[in-house]
């Protein structure tokens, strides 16, 4: 079993709904990366979290150290959205998730 | 501002051929990385570099070997291809080692390896 698991794996949405992608963990981190890589390839970090809850515009993501798990949150979801999303857990050496593959249609 | 460069974006080799991925960085960061994707697995670590005149291995350095130039450079090499490396390489860098911090990627080089 993967260390770091995403789900679901791949998520098509109508532009305007809520989206969530999740990433569970079974190692103790002490923060979490999530990042967005385009259809060109090119990979952003989007946020990186140790407890609680970040926002920046539409994109949220929360994490429960305590279970283990994070969230992304999309609001009002675009199809300029549609990308890989990858969470990374920081063990003392970053370990990625396989990616959840986000289409918004409009 | 260019951040992280790498070059070149596309490459196909024959098996056996060699060749060296090259990654620059204008953020005068410390560390620098290297990293491949596979389909279905996740970014794996090559080698990374934590500081200028250092470099380590990674989860999976076997059949590759790296050169820190200087605080800007970091590159890639691949003496003899292998099919088994066909993969997109991903270089990143961070100001420091310290894995808490966001990482700068580049645009990726997809190679090929017949």
């Amino acid at each position: 079993k993967n260390e770091v698991e995403q789900s679901p794996q791949n998520l098509t949405a109508q532009e305007g709904e809520f989206i969530t992608i999740n990433c569970s963990y079974s190692v103790g981190i002490s923060a979490l990366h999530w990042l967005q890589q385009h259809p060109g390839g090119g990979i952003v970090s989007l946020f990186m979290l140790s407890s609680g809850k970040k926002k920046h515009g539409r994109l949220i993501a929360t994490i429960n150290i305590q279970e283990k798990h994070s969230s992304l949150h999309i609001t009002a979801s675009h199809p300029r959205d549609s990308a890989v999303y990858i969470c990374a857990v920081n063990t003392g050496k970053l370990i990625f998730g396989q990616g959840t593959t986000l289409q918004v249609k409009p | 501002n260019a951040g992280v460069t790498q070059t070149p974006k596309f490459q196909v080799l024959k098996t056996g051929q060699s060749m060296t991925l090259q990654c620059a960085q204008d953020m005068n960061h410390n560390s620098m990385y290297w990293y491949r994707q596979d389909p279905g697995m996740g970014l794996r670590l090559i080698y990374y570099s934590a500081s200028e005149g250092t470099t380590d291995k990674g989860e999976v350095p076997n059949g590759y070997n790296v050169s820190r130039l200087n605080k800007r450079e970091f590159s890639l090499r691949l003496e003899s291809a292998a099919p088994s490396q066909t993969s997109v390489y991903f270089c990143a860098s961070t100001p420091t080692r310290v894995l808490n911090q966001p990482q700068h990627f580049g645009d990726g080089t997809r190679l090929s390896i017949l």
